[in-house]
């Protein structure tokens, strides 16, 4: 079966820089997404990466090793509004997004 | 604001009741969604939209039925549900291609609607 596995829950201070892991086994790879989603709110693009390597937005950075079936998601300069959860998807290859269950990430001053 | 609007944003009822969730995008997208989130579990897509068709609907309950009207506007037409129906009903919309989804397709999503089954 197809399956995306990242954390829980992590907890990270004001200021830090923390990483956010996403391991996936699917059928095919059309690329994979990072989508973060505050309490109450709509699930927000952040990032999308198809080829190996770090993909940088300002504050977020976005890495792929598609032979290792792994991403992760770099937050540096942590702020309280970065407080949500962080949902991993990849498009397989009959295009179909699978989910993780989302890691929630709490900012602590 | 996302451009991708839900309503009611909460709603209660019990297993008895019909009621319907609405979804409208303004963002000239032509592929709606419904998902579903439950807490602690990856979402679920239930029926796909392309162009007005319905292409996907991933063995949902007929107690669930879609309505797309036009390429703006969803429905999810609710009745005789059960408790573990409880959950958030996520819309969502993406640009389309008429062949296969190369690029990103990124979804907007709506903020959801938060239904309690008594």
């Amino acid at each position: 079966g197809q399956n995306i596995d990242q954390p829980t829950e992590m907890t990270a201070t004001e200021g830090a820089i923390v990483q956010i892991n996403c391991t996936y086994q699917t059928s095919g790879f059309n690329g994979l997404f990072w989508y973060q989603q505050h309490a109450g709110e709509a699930p927000t693009f952040l990032s999308y990466n198809v080829l190996d390597g770090l993909e940088e937005k300002g504050r977020f950075s976005s890495f792929l090793s598609r032979s290792k079936g792994y991403s992760y998601l770099l937050l540096k300069e942590l702020q309280m509004k970065d407080s949500a959860s962080y949902l991993c998807a990849v498009r397989d290859s009959n295009y179909q997004l699978i989910w993780g269950a989302g890691t929630k990430l709490i900012i602590k001053p | 604001e996302t451009g991708v609007t839900q309503t009611p944003r909460h709603l209660v009822m019990g297993m008895t009741n019909k009621k319907s969730l609405k979804c409208e995008q303004h963002l000239g997208h032509n592929a709606m969604y419904w998902y579903k989130q439950s807490a602690k579990k990856p979402l679920e897509l239930m029926f796909v939209y392309n162009f007005k068709e319905q292409t996907e609907n991933n063995s949902v309950p007929s107690r669930f039925s879609p309505e797309c009207p036009n390429s703006s506007h969803l429905f999810l037409h609710l009745h005789t549900l059960q408790p573990e129906d409880s959950a958030l009903y996520l819309c969502a919309s993406s640009r389309e291609d008429s062949g296969s989804s190369s690029g990103a397709n990124v979804l907007t999503f709506g903020a959801g609607s938060r239904l309690t089954v008594l």
